[in-house]
């Protein structure tokens, strides 16, 4: 149980352009998903937590107008990467809770960006 | 900011048994703890989680400290295949913000 589904699972896409990605909660209802951004040899950066049926709350840091999250249903929460540029490429990744279960995440197998 | 504390690399041999600490001083009395791995170009993994009492599943065991400050993970035959990031995590009020892990290499 608990399986976090995210696609794509990679993405080309040219500079300007939008894309997004999805993040499903497959077998269990989240009301807060999170979205993270990785860079080669580096830890995952926390970018924003998702609330089902309100705003995101974003990191210090994190362009809200250029990271936009919809987390419209307990099953799906979308980010789309607005007019993405070469320094946009990086590996995304998603989470959420089982809010039936008092702890653990699932993630979502990430998905690569790049841009060009 | 990560709340946690852990050696940046490790390495062991394969079939040896590994010891993964990690510092979580800031801890709150009712948070778990957890542990993630990343295996490379993939999201993290569940790896095992606990709140006071030690814990063994089927991937690990996980030795908590008596005043929960610290806690280590254990894998208690290395394999090829656990060569990854091993993240400790205690989530405060849904803060999911992760350290920088530490990188476990397993020599053959």
């Amino acid at each position: 149980g608990a399986v976090v589904s995210q696609h794509p699972s990679w993405v080309i896409c040219k500079s300007g352009t939008s894309v997004k990605i999805e993040c499903r909660s497959l077998d269990f209802q989240a009301t807060t998903m999170f979205w993270y951004r990785q860079f080669p040899k580096q830890s995952l950066m926390l970018m924003a937590t998702s609330n089902e049926g309100s705003k995101a709350t974003y990191e210090q840091g994190v362009e809200k107008d250029k990271f936009l999250i919809n987390h419209a249903s307990l099953t799906l929460s979308t980010l789309t990467v607005t007019s993405a540029h070469p320094e946009d490429s990086s590996f995304y990744i998603c989470s959420a809770r089982d809010s039936t279960r008092s702890y653990g995440y699932t993630f979502g197998s990430g998905t690569r960006l790049t841009v060009v | 900011d990560a709340k946690t504390t852990q050696p940046n690399s490790m390495e062991s041999n394969e079939e040896e048994p590994v010891h993964l600490p990690c510092n979580h001083s800031t801890i709150s009395g009712t948070d778990y703890i957890h542990w993630y791995r990343q295996l490379p170009s993939q999201g993290p993994e569940y790896v095992i989680h606990g709140l006071t009492s030690n814990v063994n599943n089927r991937m690990a065991s996980l030795a908590i400290a008596e005043d929960r400050k610290s806690s280590t993970l254990i894998l208690h035959r290395a394999t090829l295949r656990d060569a990854a990031v091993y993240y400790c995590i205690p989530p405060n009020n849904n803060d999911m913000r992760f350290g920088a892990g530490t990188r476990l290499t397993v020599k053959p």
